[in-house]
């Protein structure tokens, strides 16, 4: 079956403690997108990236890091300077990223709490 | 980029026909519309998309009036199952995905 994955689906840290999120896709998808999750609000775009080894910052990159070393994996560092990491975290891919006409697919998400 | 608004939540019973209405007033001529469905604790699925007049697909219809400056997104015949959060997003044929913005949605709860 063709998707997205992300692993792990609950995550808990400490403050102070990097975590990286896993974002796998097996859709030959050129793009790749990370989005926040707040309750009861909208997806927030923190960062994309529309082809390997590039990406760029979205609306809150602010405390992420992200990587695109290869065309299916596209993970999400959040650090320490995220001041409230506590979320629901969202990863995305689309045919293309030139154009937002394409449908993005979306992961299961993972949620994160900082104890 | 075109602002969207649409209720912030609606109730319905099953066996209904549900019209959700997207209002996006200044939207440009290169944007179409696209409406996500999102279930609790899950990543929004894409329902359907267009540009103007009518669209449907099996899982709803998409009606769109020649001035395009709203949208109604009609599920026929809703069950419990469509109970979710549905956004209206406007975008940019021409833009990158990135410029898409997920508002907060219409938070739908569909009643026995």
């Amino acid at each position: 079956d063709g998707g997205i994955t992300q692993s792990p689906k609950y995550l808990f840290r400490k403050e102070g403690q990097n975590v990286t999120l896993s974002c796998e896709q097996n859709l030959n998808h050129d793009a790749m997108y990370w989005y926040r999750q707040d309750p009861g609000q909208g997806l927030r775009l923190i960062y994309y990236s529309q082809i390997v080894n590039d990406f760029q910052k979205g609306d809150i990159a602010e405390g992420y890091s992200v990587s695109r070393e290869k065309k299916e994996s596209f993970p999400l560092t959040v650090t320490s300077a995220q001041k409230n990491p506590t979320a629901f975290y969202l990863c995305a891919s689309s045919p293309s990223g030139r154009s937002s006409y394409n449908e993005q697919f979306f992961g299961p998400g993972t949620r994160l709490t900082v104890l | 980029l075109a602002k969207t608004t649409q209720p912030i939540s609606m109730d319905s019973y099953e066996g209904q026909e549900v019209n959700i209405t997207c209002s996006h007033n200044n939207i440009a001529t290169n944007d179409y519309i696209t409406w996500y469905q999102q279930f609790p604790s899950q990543g929004p699925r894409f329902i359907i998309q267009g540009y103007k007049t009518k669209v449907t697909n099996e899982v709803a219809s998409l009606f769109i009036p020649a001035d395009r400056k709203s949208s109604t997104l009609s599920l026929p015949r809703v069950s419990l199952s469509d109970t979710a959060v549905y956004y209206c997003l406007v975008g940019d044929l021409y833009s990158s995905a990135s410029k898409i913005i997920f508002g907060s949605g219409t938070r739908l709860s569909i009643r026995p």
